[in-house]
């Protein structure tokens, strides 16, 4: 079945830093999607990517479709406390289900 | 416009009993998706929903089961409840499939504890 790699597990950083996550598949993918995670709540849509190559941007986030179809990243600029909380990437494979392949997530922790 | 909607936002139960989660889609979505997450793990995907019917599910037992009403609203049912069973439940809505805005929304979740 799909799978997503997602990397890295866990970020300890200095407020102020920026931040870089990305997520590879073993199969192509049509859409990629990145959530945020607070404890004991759903994810929130961050960015959603429909086209490979596709760079966007919402913020101080900024993530691309890659062009093989096979991996996104995210990048968080100057981090601030509130970014805490685990990001997790999903991606909709080229079948017809329309189910979401959830990565295993990033943890953040931002130092003041 | 509200968001997606989940009830209750927590449910205690036994082994063997039977749990019934709720969850309302944004309005005008169509396909509700439920997700089970268990504690410090990723989402694994349980059930979609689209226009009443059962579109697709995942690798899970008989015992969870679901259906969404005209209203568009859905239930997940989980029977027979184990240990295991422990995790956030949440839900998802999208809009109509193939108009490309189809992105999946959450609501917060049902945490569900099976004792």
């Amino acid at each position: 079945g799909q799978q997503l790699n997602q990397s890295p597990q866990s970020m300890f950083i200095q407020e102020g830093e920026d931040v870089s996550m990305n997520c590879t598949s073993s199969s192509i993918f049509n859409t990629w999607l990145w959530y945020k995670q607070d404890p004991g709540e759903g994810p929130v849509l961050l960015i959603a990517l429909y086209k490979a190559g596709e760079l966007t941007s919402n913020g101080r986030l900024t993530a691309q479709f890659g062009i093989t179809r096979k991996d996104s990243f995210l990048n968080i600029s100057a981090s601030i406390p509130s970014d805490v909380g685990i990001y997790f990437c999903a991606g909709r494979g080229m079948d017809s289900s329309y189910k979401l392949i959830f990565g295993s997530g990033t943890r953040l922790l931002v130092r003041p | 416009e509200a968001g997606v909607t989940q009830s209750p936002t927590h449910l205690i139960k036994t082994r063997g009993q039977q749990a019934t989660l709720r969850c309302s889609p944004i309005s005008g979505h169509t396909s509700v998706y439920w997700y089970q997450q268990a504690l410090g793990l990723g989402l694994q995907f349980l059930l979609w929903y689209d226009e009443g019917e059962e579109r697709n599910r995942g690798n899970f037992p008989p015992r969870f089961s679901g259906r969404q009403f005209p209203n568009y609203s859905s239930e997940l049912n989980v029977n027979a409840l184990e240990l295991e069973d422990s995790a956030l439940y949440l839900c998802a809505s999208s809009s109509r499939i193939g108009l490309g805005t189809d992105t999946q929304y959450f609501g917060p979740g049902t945490r569900l504890t099976v004792l």
